[in-house]
């Protein structure tokens, strides 16, 4: 089966710093890969996705990153504030599959210092 | 508002007692989900629900028990946990489409002691 590993575990930025959250994924099939971002007391929630047939999403403050040789995904945050203090999670799947087979990272605690 | 709602928010219960987990959703959405969120572990995949049947059960114990009488409501029932079970449970629902995004609800944190 599909194996995530999520790196940091932890990441602490100033304030209008970038972040970067990495992930690599084991089944070359897999070809959807979401970010969850989840805030204390929340469920996890959808901010962005990106499937295998292009390289890069944005979304305002928010990219993702996709190497599908090197079967792996990055998260990037630019211009950080207060509100993106939260755990993120990274996910991959293969879409004929979808969210019966998704498999999850481990988080990252993301903490923006002011 | 999540649209997702999940009651009680918090559970504590002893190893011999019997409890429900609550979920309704607000979406018109056709699959909803069981997960079992544990510190530093990622999320777990407990039980996948579409148009209310039954499509995956990921070698969960027979103690947890779903239920789901229609396309708006799941249940998880609870009976002679061990505390290992002691966790954050969420419910989530989506479109049956395959990457459609999953919509969570805040959990119910479960102590089970």
């Amino acid at each position: 089966g599909e194996n995530v590993e999520q790196h940091p575990s932890t990441l602490s930025v100033q304030e209008g710093d970038s972040a970067v959250i990495k992930c690599t994924y084991s089944d070359s099939a897999s070809n959807y890969f979401p970010w969850y971002k989840q805030e204390l007391g929340k469920g996890p929630q959808l901010i962005i996705d990106i499937r295998s047939n292009v390289g890069e999403k944005k979304d305002q403050r928010i990219a993702v990153t996709l190497n599908k040789t090197a079967k792996h995904f990055s998260l990037h945050i630019t211009e950080t504030q207060p509100e993106d203090s939260a755990v993120y999670f990274c996910a991959a799947s293969k879409s004929n599959f979808g969210n019966e087979k998704l498999t999850f990272g481990t988080g990252t605690r993301l903490t923006i210092i002011p | 508002e999540t649209g997702v709602t999940q009651t009680p928010r918090h559970l504590v219960m002893g190893m011999t007692n019997k409890k429900s987990l609550k979920c309704e959703q607000h979406l018109g959405h056709n699959a909803m989900y069981w997960y079992k969120q544990s510190a530093k572990k990622p999320l777990e995949l407990m039980f996948v629900y579409n148009f209310k049947e039954q499509t995956e059960n990921n070698s969960v114990p027979s103690r947890f028990s779903p239920e789901c009488p229609n396309s708006s409501h799941l249940f998880l029932h609870l009976h002679t946990l061990q505390p290992e079970d002691s966790a954050l449970y969420l419910c989530a629902s989506s479109q049956v489409d395959r990457t459609a995004p999953l919509h969570f609800g805040n959990g119910t944190r479960l102590t089970v002691t």
